[in-house]
């Protein structure tokens, strides 16, 4: 069964780092495209960042030099590496397997 | 620019059927797509991937009641026999290179 467990949400101070952990079982996350999508409160989804199977990482303009994506083989995790944080980045942080697995969420608050 | 395009609000009755639209825009409509439901209070769920011939893929143990269909660039949710847990955002989604992008979704309503 898949399954994607996300961790390391929290409150954070504008500028502050966090970084959020995606946990997979069922499949490989190295052999698959693993996203990162954000909700920010009652809006809609936003995608964050993608990795490649073969290890290429994409970026949306508004976490572009912020934000890291990368997986640890070893371990079959996803992060999402925050770092020089706003209050719009404020969301639920949700992983996905391209595009058919979803995890829980785990949300993010940025604020002083 | 690779942008999907979705009414923000639609409602039917219990038990009638509706069909939730999503436009490419202009240049793109060969793109698949994907289609997402997120109940009130949860996380997206996958509900199935829709190519520009029609064909779809679902996700695991998502009803019959639920179909994909495509006209040109549009992109099309039906949902049969409308049940109340059908009362959701929907949202499509596309891929290109490199891009990731989110309609902004349908609130559906259930009355």
């Amino acid at each position: 069964e898949v399954q994607l467990v996300e961790s390391g949400g929290g409150l954070v101070q504008p500028g502050g780092s966090l970084r959020l952990s995606c946990a997979a079982s069922g499949f490989t996350v190295s052999s698959n495209y693993m996203s990162w999508v954000r909700q920010a409160p009652g809006k809609g989804l936003e995608w964050v960042s993608v990795i490649y199977s073969g290890g290429s990482t994409y970026y949306a303009d508004s976490v572009k030099g912020r934000f890291t994506i990368s997986r640890d083989n070893s371990k079959n995790t996803l992060y999402l590496q925050m770092n020089s944080l706003r209050a719009e980045d404020t969301a639920v942080y949700y992983c996905a397997r391209e595009y058919d697995y979803w995890g829980q969420g785990t949300l993010v608050t940025v604020s002083s | 620019q690779l942008v999907l395009t979705q009414s923000p609000s639609a409602s039917a009755s219990l038990g009638a059927s509706v069909k939730l639209t999503c436009t490419l825009s202009s240049g793109h409509s060969s793109y698949a797509i994907a289609w997402h439901q997120q109940q009130p209070e949860k996380g997206p769920r996958y509900l199935m991937k829709l190519n520009s011939d029609g064909s779809h893929t679902k996700g695991d143990g998502i009803p019959d009641r639920f179909s994909g269909s495509s006209s040109g660039a549009e992109r099309y949710l039906t949902i049969s026999s409308l049940q109340s847990e059908d009362e959701a955002d929907y949202y499509c989604q596309t891929w290109g290179t490199g891009i990731r992008v989110f309609g902004g979704g349908t609130k559906l309503t259930v009355l």
